[in-house]
């Protein structure tokens, strides 16, 4: 779904570097999504975001850092990683769930990192 | 939380031939979606599907959801099918989007 941009595609990282990722999204969503994915293995839910409000959190550590500073675009601020971070961080996007049906989940193509 | 699991976790197919996806999940759904994951990491929307028959080109896709099972049918497979093949569902009013583990399909020429 090339519809949610992703920046960088690619980035390694030292455990001591700090860095973001990027997300974008031009269709009028107001959810946002981040997803971890390591090898061989499903996307994981980290963080959901509604009406750019934090609405989810999987208990995730507190070196990743969400941010969505409006309703077009989500950062991931990345603090102190270490190598088990290294995975495929995807963002996805929806219109917000509400009576009837949920609306679809729309991703980008992920930024794959790697933690030195 | 819903359980989803898929079959065969595995599936090798020769160049033309037809294969059939499944995914059974363990509560209703309010959004089911099939997704395939390309060998370069991309995840692609295939159908959205919570009820229903939908036919894109090759693929077609049915969920009977009161029987908690949905099926992705893919006819005269093409190398570039290979891949990952998830399907995810969530519940009602619930951002919470539940990824099987995926069919690995890989076609031969």
């Amino acid at each position: 779904d090339t519809e949610v941009t992703q920046t960088p595609k690619h980035l390694v990282m030292g455990m001591t570097n700090k860095k973001s990722l990027k997300c974008e999204q031009h269709m009028g969503h107001r959810a946002m999504y981040w997803y971890k994915q390591k090898a061989k293995k499903p996307p994981e839910l980290m963080f959901v975001y509604s009406y750019e409000k934090l609405s989810i959190n999987e208990s995730v550590p507190s070196r990743f850092s969400p941010e969505c500073p409006n309703s077009s675009l989500l950062n991931l601020h990345l603090h102190a990683l270490q190598p088990e971070d290294s995975a495929l961080y995807l963002c996805a996007s929806s219109h917000p769930t509400g009576v009837g049906l949920n609306q679809p989940q729309h991703f980008g193509d992920g930024t794959r990192l790697s933690i030195l | 939380g819903i359980q989803v699991e898929q079959s065969p976790p595995d599936l090798i197919l020769q160049e033309g031939a037809n294969s059939t996806l499944r995914c059974n999940f363990s509560d209703s759904v309010n959004n089911l979606q099939w997704f395939h994951q390309n060998p370069w990491g991309q995840l692609i929307n295939l159908f959205y599907i919570p009820s229903g028959t939908k036919q894109n080109g090759r693929l077609s896709a049915t969920t009977v959801a009161t029987e908690r099972y949905s099926l992705l049918y893919i006819s005269s497979s093409q190398t570039t099918d290979s891949g990952v093949y998830f399907c995810a569902v969530s519940g009602a009013g619930s951002y919470q989007l539940t990824f099987g583990k995926g069919t690995k399909l890989s076609v031969i020429p």
